[in-house]
This record gives structure tokens, C-alpha cells and sequence, in this order.
């Protein structure tokens, strides 16, 4: 069946380091890809997406790439900051449901130091 | 901005009573999503919710579990008797459509914690 796999945490980075977190994922089809963010008593906001191969999603100074030859939505930010402390989920939506039900990563945690 | 509103927070029952949890999507979304992520794991897909029935449901959603929508802006969970393993955190989400992925963003409550003692 589908699946997604996300680098594990808790990653900790010092303020103004680049970040990558890594997220392949398994599909048959032409999935949408997806990353979450949960901050601390929250609940899980989108973060950006891309629905078909070479999408570029950003936001937030958030960039992610659906590889479709690698299977893979790495998430990328060149400078995070210490608001960005958070949980991100990489996720896929599978066209197949008529209610397209998103799969998610097991999450990252993300600390950012000052 | 409009936002899908979960009620209570936090949920704290015994052993084989029933909760009800409850959600407000967002007013003119039309799908309607129950997840949840039991602590330290993945966010899992309950069930999926259009034109007053179910779309999809996992294994995870047996008979213990049912889905409504009592009115036009309630969407209630109801665990008919909770067992110790159903302690978790349920998220509600809505988007306004289910096939077309350009516009088919689901958009999360902050959850609800049931804890089952």
C-alpha cells in the first residue's frame, strides 16, 4: 500500500542553519505530496504541496521538490529560525478515494536553538 | 480566517464509556476527515464523510466507532465503549473537495486528547 518515510528526529539546529529534512514515499499512481507543520499545541497546518512531478511547493521560506524518480519530497529551508521549531509531516493524498484521505510521515521534530 | 474548531481539548473517561468528540469544519467545505495519532506514532486516517455518508473508513474504524453530522455544522466521532488502547489524539479536518487535489486541502482542528483510564 502507500507509505511515507521521513528522516526521524528530534533534529536540533542553531538559528540561521540550513535544513533538510528527507521524505520518500511509496505509491502507486500519481500522488499530491504534502508537508505539515504542528507547532506546539497546535493542530496541523499545511505547509506547502505539489501535485504533480517537478512542482516545486514553498512557503514560509519552506521549498520542496516532488521527485518523481526518487520518490522523494525532501523538505528545504536555507535559513530556519528559532519560530520554526516544530513537527513537520510529510504526507500523500491518494487519488484512488473519492474523499482523498492524506497518509502521513511519522514526523520530524525540529529545535532550533538561538 | 476560518478554521475548523474541535471541542473539548481534552477528554478524560473510563473504560468502556462512550464520547462523543466533536468538530465544526470549516461552513462551506463538504468533506469531512477523522484522524488520529496514538502518542509517539503516525497520524492515521479513520474515516471520510460526504453527502451525509461514509466514503472511506480504515481498519482501524470497527463497530465501536460511527461518524455523524447531527446539523449543518456539527461533526461529532462517538467511541461507543472506550478500551485503554483508543487513548490517542483525534483530529478533525474538512476541504471543499475530494477528487480535485488542486483545491482538495484538508485543514486541521488543534485535535482533541482522549486519555482512557
Amino acid at each position: 500500500g502507500n507509505s511515507v518515510t521521513q528522516m526521524e528526529g528530534p533534529v536540533t539546529l542553531s538559528e540561521e542553519a540550513f535544513l533538510t529534512i528527507n521524505c520518500t514515499y511509496t505509491a502507486t499512481g500519481y500522488p499530491s505530496l504534502f508537508w505539515y507543520v504542528q507547532y506546539p499545541g497546535e493542530g496541523l497546518q499545511l505547509l506547502l504541496k505539489a501535485t504533480k512531478a517537478d512542482d516545486k511547493g514553498s512557503n514560509k521560506g519552506f521549498e520542496a521538490t516532488y521527485r518523481k524518480e526518487t520518490t522523494s519530497f525532501h523538505l528545504e529551508k536555507g535559513s530556519v529560525q528559532v519560530s520554526d521549531s516544530a513537527v513537520y509531516f510529510c504526507a500523500l493524498s491518494d487519488r484512488r478515494s473519492s474523499a482523498s484521505k492524506i497518509i502521513f510521515g511519522s514526523g520530524t521534530r525540529l529545535s532550533i536553538r538561538p | 480566517e476560518p478554521e475548523v474548531t474541535q471541542t473539548p481539548s481534552h477528554q478524560v473517561t473510563q473504560m468502556g464509556q462512550e464520547v462523543i468528540l466533536r468538530c465544526v469544519p470549516i461552513s462551506n467545505h463538504l468533506y469531512f476527515y477523522w484522524y488520529r495519532q496514538i502518542l509517539g506514532q503516525k497520524v492515521e486516517f479513520l474515516v471520510s464523510f460526504y453527502n451525509n455518508e461514509i466514503s472511506e473508513k480504515s481498519e482501524i474504524f470497527d463497530d465501536q466507532f460511527s461518524v455523524e453530522r447531527p446539523d449543518g455544522s456539527n461533526f461529532t466521532l462517538k467511541i461507543r465503549s472506550t478500551k485503554l488502547e483508543d487513548s490517542a489524539m483525534y483530529f478533525c479536518a474538512s476541504s471543499d473537495s475530494g477528487r480535485d487535489l488542486a483545491k482538495n486541502i484538508q485543514y486541521f482542528g488543534a485535535g482533541t486528547r482522549l486519555s482512557v483510564l
